[in-house]
């Protein structure tokens, strides 16, 4: 049983063009919902994060937009880069335990 | 920088045999985690630990086991390898006071 549903599992997206990644969850107790980038033979790490009281997070080029009444959240990485080529996944959690449920990930490949 | 290391980024192994992952991370983390990561599924995981001799299952304990007889050190035990632990293993560690979990490079085995 999937609790974090992630779609696509591949994008391909031209230099310059929006990346759109979505993540659904069913658990309502969770209040963390990170998004994690790998590059190849690299472990996964933090790439921006957020909490049910916002309903967006911007960090430079990386938004994570969230509907708390739909149980959905999504990744947008604007103006997308060759460099922004990697694996994302989505995550959540409850409380402090720091029980990431991942979804199943997305390759994104950014076409110069 | 947070650092974890892992002893090996390959491995082979044969049905049968014991395996020990090996995980050291150099920041006074407190939890410690261990996830299996495979095409379409994600990370999942499989232990974790909240401080030094405390151990907790995650989503797919079977097969495994883990110690942490060091703050530093968390390690992983296959006690009779199967091919169906074939994956990559990725480690990770965070302080019990901030959500960021720092992953390790990961090693991929195989089991033949």
């Amino acid at each position: 049983q999937q609790q974090v549903k992630q779609s696509p599992q591949s994008l391909i997206v031209q230099k310059g063009g929006i990346s759109i990644i979505n993540c659904a969850y069913e658990n309502t107790a969770f209040d963390y919902f990170p998004w994690y980038q790998q590059f190849p033979g690299k472990g996964p790490a933090l790439l921006i994060a957020i909490r049910p009281d916002v309903s967006e997070k911007k960090e430079g080029r990386f938004t994570i937009s969230f509907n708390k009444s739909a149980k959905q959240f999504s990744l947008h990485i604007m103006d997308s880069q060759p460099g922004d080529s990697a694996t994302y996944f989505c995550a959540a959690s409850t409380g402090n335990t720091g029980k990431l449920i991942f979804g199943q990930g997305t390759t994104l490949q950014v076409k110069p | 920088d947070v650092k974890v290391t892992q002893s090996s980024r390959y491995l082979v192994k044969r049905t049968g045999e014991k395996v020990f992952l090996e995980c050291v991370q150099d920041m006074d983390h407190e939890n410690m985690f261990w996830y299996r990561q495979d095409p379409g599924l994600g990370l999942r995981l499989i232990y974790f630990s909240y401080d030094v001799k405390m151990k907790e299952k995650g989503d797919i304990p079977e097969g495994y086991s883990v110690s942490r007889e060091k703050k530093e050190r968390f390690s992983l035990i296959l006690e009779s390898a199967s091919t169906n632990q074939t994956s990559m293993y990725l480690c990770a560690s965070r302080t019990g006071a901030a959500d960021t979990q720092y992953f390790g490079p990961g090693t991929r085995l195989t089991v033949l």
